[in-house]
C-alpha cells in the first residue's frame, strides 16, 4: 500500500514569491491534513478535511495562505506571498476517518526555504 | 500554550541500554497518546500508541506507560540500537482524535 505521497521534496523561492504544495494521500483516507513543522519542533495543525470540507482551519493564517481538496482525494496548500518566516518543512497526514481509529499517517513533508 | 510537555529535548544512551522519554499533558479530555518515531527528511511515523484505559503497552522493545491520575505517560525503548537514532514525539488528542498537539520532540542518539 503506497504511502502518503507529496511534492515537491524541496522548494526555494524568495520573498514575495507564490508557492504551492501538493498531497495525495493514502488510498480511502477520507481525512487529510496539513502541519507545518518548524525545525526542532513538533508538527503544528494548519488545515484538517473531511473529504472536500475544510472542518478545522482556525490556525491557518488566512491573508496569505489557502487550501484546497476537490473530489476529496488530493490536496494543495498554497502561500502567497511567502514570507522569510515560511520557511519550514509542510507535513500531509491522512487518518481513515472511521470512528475509532485515531492513526495519521504522514508523508515525507516539503521543505520551503524563503530567502 | 505547550499542551503536551516533553522532555528530555535531547538523550543520549549506549547501544544496549534503555531509553527513557517523559511527557505530561494537562487536558483530561485527552485519550489517546501516540508516539513518532522521526528521521532526518523524513515524516514521522507512528511507532506505538496507547489509550488511558491501560496503564502500559508494549510492543516489541517498545513500551509505553501511562499515568492517568499525573497524567504523565512515557516511552521505553529497551535494548537501545543505533538504529534507532531519531527523534521522538509524543502527542494527544481528544474526542475523535482529529487534534493531535505534539510535543516539542526529543532527539535520541544510540552511541554503538
Amino acid at each position: 500500500e503506497a504511502g502518503v505521497v507529496q511534492s515537491p521534496r524541496y522548494k526555494i523561492i524568495e520573498k514575495k514569491q507564490p508557492v504551492a504544495f501538493w498531497c495525495n494521500p493514502i488510498s480511502g483516507h477520507n481525512t487529510l491534513y496539513w502541519y507545518l513543522q518548524n525545525l526542532g519542533q513538533g508538527p503544528e495543525l494548519l488545515i484538517r478535511y473531511e473529504n472536500e470540507e475544510a472542518v478545522d482551519d482556525s490556525q491557518l493564517p488566512k491573508d496569505r495562505f489557502s487550501a484546497e481538496r476537490l473530489k476529496g482525494v488530493d490536496s494543495t496548500l498554497k502561500i502567497q506571498p511567502a514570507e522569510l518566516g515560511d520557511s519550514a518543512v509542510y507535513l500531509c497526514a491522512s487518518s481513515s476517518g472511521v470512528p475509532g481509529e485515531y492513526e495519521q499517517y504522514f508523508g515525507p513533508g516539503t521543505r520551503l526555504t524563503v530567502t | 500554550q505547550q499542551q503536551v510537555k516533553q522532555s528530555p529535548q535531547s538523550l543520549i544512551v549506549q547501544k544496549g541500554g534503555i531509553s527513557i522519554i517523559n511527557c505530561a499533558y494537562e487536558n483530561t479530555a485527552f485519550d489517546y497518546f501516540p508516539w513518532y518515531q522521526q528521521f532526518p527528511g523524513k515524516g514521522p511515523a507512528l511507532l506505538i500508541a496507547i489509550r488511558p484505559d491501560v496503564s502500559e503497552k508494549k510492543e516489541g522493545r517498545f513500551t509505553i506507560s501511562f499515568n492517568k491520575s499525573a497524567k504523565q505517560f512515557s516511552l521505553h525503548i529497551m535494548d537501545s540500537q543505533p538504529g534507532d537514532s531519531a527523534t521522538y514525539f509524543c502527542a494527544a488528542s481528544k474526542n475523535t482524535g482529529n487534534q493531535f498537539y505534539f510535543g516539542t520532540g526529543t532527539s535520541l542518539t544510540v552511541i554503538p
